[in-house]
């Protein structure tokens, strides 16, 4: 099985909400990531959680607060948004260490109005 | 900069066909490349990988070709269906010294695969 799932599929918020992403895998894997992808551009890296730790921020703006509450789950915090932040947020998760193949959830739509 | 690009952003295809996706990376301590195909509002989905030590690798009708020595890297689907319409990206992975991978995506070739 190498199915990632994000919930939800479908987001319209407004700027001063507060809202999170869902991510979930049962694959065993340590390692989880935050993509975000802009219309006809490729992912563009945000966060890597390896063993539940944060491992990398690409210099993400602190409206976006991820947390990995266990080994399963990884979640995306959203607030005081932008318009410019709508986008394709996608999840992948990996085992960790070199050269693993990281496998992508189908990701949540985000608008922001 | 290190960076992976494409040479063709879209490619149209008949049923049948074969096709080839090119991509070019720049980062020569690169030693794992992956390709993802990713439909319309779907994430993208792993179809092949290969390391620095192959030059071809093969699978159910895709095949990956790595030239190392002009940095480029190719995906071939052998005969061609309307499913396989799409777009396609070329990923570099690039550890850094860390025991985690950093994909570094290419532009993207939209595939069109015509009936």
């Amino acid at each position: 099985d190498t199915e990632v799932t994000q919930t939800p599929k479908h987001l319209v918020m407004g700027m001063t909400n507060k809202k999170s992403l869902k991510c979930e895998q049962h694959m065993g894997h340590r390692a989880m990531y935050w993509y975000k992808q802009k219309a006809k551009k490729p992912p563009e890296l945000m966060f890597v959680y390896s063993y539940e730790k944060l491992s990398i921020n690409e210099s993400v703006p602190s409206r976006f607060s991820p947390e990995c509450p266990n080994s399963s789950l990884l979640n995306l915090h959203l607030h005081a948004l932008q318009p410019e932040d709508s986008a394709l947020y996608l999840c992948a998760s990996s085992r960790v260490g070199q050269e693993e193949t990281q496998y992508f959830g189908p990701g949540t739509r985000l608008l922001v109005l | 900069g290190e960076s992976v690009g494409l040479h063709l952003p879209t490619l149209s295809v008949q049923e049948g066909d074969n096709s080839i996706i090119n991509c070019a990376y720049s980062n020569s301590a690169s030693d794992y490349f992956i390709w993802y195909k990713q439909e319309s509002g779907k994430g993208p989905q792993f179809i092949i990988d290969i390391r620095s030590n192959m030059d071809k690798r093969q699978g159910q009708r895709v095949t990956v070709l790595l030239n190392k020595t002009v940095k480029h890297l190719s995906l071939q689907i052998a005969a061609t269906q309307p499913g396989d319409s799409a777009v396609y990206f070329c990923a570099e992975y690039n550890a850094g010294g860390t025991s985690y991978g950093k994909l570094t995506f290419g532009q993207g070739t939209i595939l069109t695969v015509h009936p």
